[in-house]
C-alpha cells in the first residue's frame, strides 16, 4: 500500500529565508507519480507540480525547486527567499499507476508561516 | 479550458438534517470524479471517487453517500447529518485517461454542524 509521510507539521521561517518541506514516500508500484499542492488560507488546494518516478530531472520555476531521489524515496520541496505569501499547508502527494481510480494518497501537510 | 465548480461555499447545518453538495466540471468529458474531507487543521481524506456516471467507490464507511448523474456532475450527500461531519470538503476532477495527470479542486464548502 502506498503512504505519503510529511515530518514537519509546522515550519516558522523570517522572509527571505529559504526553506524545505520534506516528503518522503512508499510504495511497491514501479511506476508512480509525485505531487505537490499548496493551500493558502483561502482553503482550496493549488497544483503546484508532477514528478514521474522515471525522471529524477530536478525542477526549479522561480523561486521554488524540486529534489526527487529515489534511493531515499523523498521528493522534497525548496522555497529560496521566501515571502510572506508563500504562507500556506503544503501537501505532498502519489499516485500509483496501477491504481484503478488514479487516487492520490496524500501526505499530513506541512504548514508553512512565513513572518515578515 | 476547464473549469470545477462546487457550492455552497458555506453551509451551516443542524444535526440530523439532510445535506447535498453539489460540484460541476465544465470543459471536459469523462473525468474522475472526487470527494474529500478535511477536518480543522487536518490532511485529506478521501471519502469517493467516480470513473463514470453511476459509479461511486466508497473509500470509508460513514453516513455520507455520493451519486453521478450525469457525466460533470458530482453530488455528496447524507440522510443526516451527525456533529463528526463538520469540515472542509473538497470536490475534485482529473482526465479519465493519462494516470500521470494532477487532481484540480474547487474552492470547498465549509460545512459546521450544529
Amino acid at each position: 500500500a502506498q503512504k505519503v509521510t510529511q515530518a514537519q507539521t509546522e515550519i516558522s521561517v523570517v522572509e527571505k529565508e529559504d526553506v524545505t518541506l520534506d516528503c518522503v514516500y512508499e510504495t511497491r508500484d514501479t511506476t508512480y507519480y509525485l505531487f505537490w499542492y499548496k493551500q493558502p488560507p483561502s482553503g482550496e488546494l493549488v497544483f503546484l507540480i508532477r514528478r514521474n518516478s522515471f525522471d529524477e530531472q530536478n525542477e526549479i520555476s522561480g523561486r521554488y525547486s524540486w529534489n526527487f531521489q529515489k534511493s531515499t524515496s523523498s521528493f522534497n520541496f525548496t522555497i529560496t527567499a521566501s515571502q510572506v505569501v508563500d504562507s500556506a499547508v503544503y501537501f505532498c502527494a502519489l499516485s500509483e499507476a496501477k491504481n484503478a481510480g488514479n487516487m492520490l494518497t496524500f501526505g499530513g501537510g506541512t504548514r508553512l508561516m512565513v513572518k515578515p | 479550458s476547464q473549469t470545477i465548480h462546487q457550492w455552497p461555499a458555506t453551509l451551516v447545518q443542524p444535526v440530523g438534517s439532510p445535506l447535498s453538495l453539489e460540484c460541476t466540471v465544465e470543459g471536459t468529458s469523462n473525468p474522475n470524479l472526487y470527494w474529500y474531507r478535511q477536518a480543522a487543521g487536518r490532511g485529506l481524506q478521501l471519502l469517493f471517487y467516480s470513473v463514470g456516471i453511476g459509479q461511486i467507490s466508497s473509500e470509508v464507511p460513514q453516513n455520507l453517500s455520493a451519486s453521478r448523474p450525469q457525466d460533470r456532475q458530482f453530488i455528496l450527500s447524507s440522510k443526516k447529518l451527525l456533529l463528526s461531519d463538520s469540515g472542509f470538503y473538497l470536490c475534485a476532477w482529473r482526465p479519465g485517461t493519462h494516470s500521470n495527470q494532477p487532481q484540480h479542486f474547487g474552492d470547498g464548502t465549509r460545512l459546521s454542524i450544529l
